[in-house]
């Protein structure tokens, strides 16, 4: 069965450090990662999608992927309290099928 | 900005009743999902659409139907709604030119079924 896991948390960091969440998916066929952020009571919300091996930044957020290893990361600079949330990663397997992470819980103390 | 919108943010129903789930997309996207997240699980696909009156069921299709009439319009239907529907309905949508390329998530609908 394709899986992707994450490791639930609480992941805390301090303001202003770096914040990093990862993911390992099962299936050497994917083609595309993506990272959502999804606040308490909320529906998730986009932040970085990625496609090849590498880096690719957007703000203060960078996404790594790698492929051979069957990882893909996400890393927050700068961290602020708003950025306390669960993050979802997600793998798409197929034409139609995304499987989701069960996502990793941030907490940025003040 | 792609915009998907879910008419109900939350609802309670009845064992049995009959529930109509909305979700409207603005961006002439032609895939749309419909996914339930609970506790633990994840998201899960119930059903998609690629294109109007086109369907494929997710993983977990039983007991509910889906409606795909108009491009921007999916609705997902519990015939017969059972407290184990009580869930958050996520509705999602992308454009059909990329398999792989990125959703986009409405609100979602918190539904309680007592």
């Amino acid at each position: 069965q394709k899986e992707v896991e994450q490791n639930s948390g609480p992941l805390s960091v301090p303001e202003g450090a770096i914040a990093s969440l990862n993911c390992t998916y099962s299936d050497r066929g994917s083609q595309s990662f993506f990272w959502y952020r999804q606040y308490s009571g909320k529906s998730p919300e986009l932040i970085m999608s990625i496609y090849s091996n590498g880096d690719k930044e957007d703000g203060r957020f960078t996404a790594q992927l790698n492929k051979a290893s069957q990882y893909v990361s996400l890393l927050i600079r700068d961290s602020q309290p708003s950025d306390s949330a669960t993050y979802l990663c997600a793998v798409n397997v197929g034409t139609y099928k995304y499987i989701f992470g069960t996502g990793t819980r941030l907490k940025v103390l003040a | 900005d792609v915009k998907v919108t879910q008419s109900s943010r939350y609802l309670v129903k009845r064992t049995g009743e009959k529930v109509f789930l909305e979700c409207v997309q603005d961006m002439d996207h032609e895939n749309m999902f419909w996914y339930r997240q609970d506790p633990g699980l994840g998201l899960r696909l119930i059903y998609f659409s690629y294109d109007v009156k086109m369907k494929e069921k997710g993983d977990i299709p039983e007991g509910y139907s889906v409606s795909r009439e108009k491009k921007e319009r999916f609705s997902l239907i519990l015939e017969s709604a059972s407290t184990n529907q009580t869930s958050m309905y996520l509705c999602a949508s992308r454009t059909g030119g990329a398999n792989t390329g990125e959703l986009f998530f409405g609100e979602g609908s918190r539904l309680t079924v007592l």
